[in-house]
C-alpha cells in the first residue's frame, strides 16, 4: 500500500516562528503537493513538485515555500507564521499509472498547525 | 482559472440513495476525481471519470458529460459509514498534474 507520512498530527507555533511541516511518501512518486483545508473551503493547492529540485506555485503561495532534496520528501515551510495560517495541512503524492486512464492523489493524514 | 460548484450538505436515511452534483468551469479539461473524507481523516480516492459516462465501483457509481461541464458521484443503499464529506476535483491540461478542489459537500446519513 501507498504510504505517505506527515511529520505531526497536532502543531502549536507562536506568531513569528518558522515552521516545518515534512512529508514522506514511500512509493518512489514524481508528484508531491502541499494543500490547507480550511472548512468551507475544500482544499487549496499551495505548493507542488513534479521532480526533486522542482517546484511550481499553486494557487495560494503567498507566506510559504518548499523544498524537494529527496524523491521522497516535500517539505513546507511557513518563514514567519502569522494567525492566518491557523489551518489543517495537507501533503499529497501523486504518478500516472502506465497504461490506465485513472489518476489518484494519495494523501497523509494531515498536520493540524494552530498559530497562536 | 478552475472553479467547482456542489452542493454544501446532503441528509439522507440510511439504504436510500444520494446523488452529489458538481459543476465545473476549466480552460482545458482532463477528467474528474471524487474522494472522500471522514471527520479527522485524509481524503481518499473514490473515482476518476476522463470520459463522459457512467463508472461503477460497488455502491458508488460517477458519472461524467464533458459537454455539460457536469459530474454526479451517486451513492447507493447508503450505510451509516458512509457519513462523511466528499470532494469532487478537477484536473485541466494546464494545469497538468494538478487538482482544483471544490468546497466540499457534507453527506449525514441518519438511522
Amino acid at each position: 500500500d501507498v504510504k505517505v507520512t506527515q511529520s505531526s498530527r497536532y502543531l502549536v507555533k507562536r506568531t513569528g516562528e518558522k515552521v516545518f511541516l515534512e512529508c514522506v511518501q514511500d512509493m518512489d512518486h514524481e508528484n508531491m503537493f502541499w494543500y490547507r483545508q480550511d472548512p468551507g473551503l475544500g482544499l487549496r493547492l499551495i505548493y507542488f513538485s513534479y521532480d526533486v529540485k522542482m517546484k511550481e506555485k499553486g494557487d495560494i503561495p503567498e507566506g510559504y515555500s518548499v523544498s524537494r532534496e529527496k524523491k521522497e520528501r516535500f517539505s513546507l515551510i511557513l518563514e514567519s507564521a502569522s494567525t492566518n495560517q491557523t489551518s489543517m495541512y495537507l501533503c499529497a503524492s501523486s504518478f500516472f499509472p502506465p497504461g490506465t486512464r485513472t489518476y489518484e492523489q494519495y494523501f497523509g493524514p494531515g498536520t493540524r498547525l494552530t498559530v497562536t | 482559472g478552475q472553479s467547482l460548484e456542489q452542493p454544501s450538505e446532503v441528509t439522507a436515511v440510511e439504504g436510500a440513495i444520494v446523488q452529489i452534483n458538481c459543476t465545473y468551469q476549466t480552460s482545458g479539461f482532463y477528467g474528474l476525481s471524487w474522494y472522500q473524507q471522514h471527520d479527522g481523516g485524509a481524503p481518499t480516492f473514490l473515482s476518476y471519470n476522463a470520459l463522459d459516462g457512467l463508472e461503477e465501483t460497488g455502491r458508488f457509481s460517477s458519472f461524467l458529460s464533458r459537454s455539460d461541464s457536469y459530474g454526479y458521484l451517486l451513492l447507493q443503499e447508503l450505510q451509516m459509514k458512509d457519513s462523511a464529506s466528499y470532494f469532487c476535483a478537477v484536473r485541466d491540461r494546464a494545469a497538468g498534474n494538478k487538482l482544483t478542489f471544490g468546497g466540499g459537500t457534507r453527506v449525514l446519513v441518519k438511522p
